[in-house]
């Protein structure tokens, strides 16, 4: 079956930095993401991974994709209050013309001042 | 406007109410979807439109009535909604469904209901 999970919550220091975690079961996934949502927002994008690489970096931002364990992790920097946000992680698989789009439950992550 | 809007931002409605939410999308895009946030669960799809025809409902309850009348605009028609029915619910669209592997999706900010 199709399943992403994330752990509900996350709190950290500022200034600390913020690893969210992911696991998913599909082991045909080609593209894993990372959605933030900040509070009375939608989603938005914020990095994304394809299944043939092993991590991936953007300024703060750190994605780290163990393809064996089905496992992702998004690593925050330097983590700042404006870095408080629920962080969904998707994934997506299938064939053409039938791609499919699964989403986690989210990790809140509250940063402490 | 630009993005994805959703209108009303939120919405108390009782359980024998009829009421509309509107989702509109200034992107271009041709794929449009409406999700349920409901806290401590997956962001769960609902519909699936592609170039306006519906290819995705994941086993939504009638009361659930969606619409879309072209690629810019999505509908979600609702009826003798239950309490369990009180979450976000989101839109979002994309350039397309189900055509391309990678498909960023651009959400708007969503519409709390309350089944009163």
């Amino acid at each position: 079956g199709e399943d992403v999970e994330q752990s509900l919550f996350l709190s950290v220091r500022e200034g600390d930095s913020s690893v969210i975690n992911c696991t998913y079961t599909d082991s045909s996934s080609t593209y894993l993401y990372w959605y933030k949502q900040e509070p009375g927002a939608g989603l938005q994008l914020l990095t994304y991974i394809f299944s043939n690489m092993d991590m991936k970096q953007d300024q703060r931002l750190t994605v780290l994709l163990n393809k064996k364990d089905k496992h992702l992790s998004l690593r925050i920097a330097d983590t700042q209050t404006g870095d408080s946000a629920i962080y969904f992680c998707a994934e997506s698989m299938g064939a053409s013309g039938t791609y499919k789009y699964i989403f986690g439950t989210g990790t809140r992550l509250k940063v402490l001042a | 406007e630009t993005g994805v809007t959703q209108t009303p931002r939120h919405l108390v409605m009782g359980m024998t109410n009829k009421k509309s939410l509107k989702c509109e999308q200034h992107l271009g895009h041709n794929a449009m979807y409406w999700y349920k946030q409901s806290a401590k669960k997956p962001l769960e799809l609902m519909f699936v439109y592609n170039f306006k025809e519906q290819t995705e409902n994941n086993s939504v309850p009638s009361r659930f009535s969606p619409e879309c009348p072209n690629s810019s605009h999505l509908f979600l028609h609702l009826h003798t909604l239950q309490p369990e029915d009180s979450a976000l619910y989101l839109c979002a669209s994309s350039q397309g469904a189900g055509t391309s592997v990678f498909n960023e999706q651009y959400f708007g900010p969503g519409t709390r209901l309350t089944v009163t």
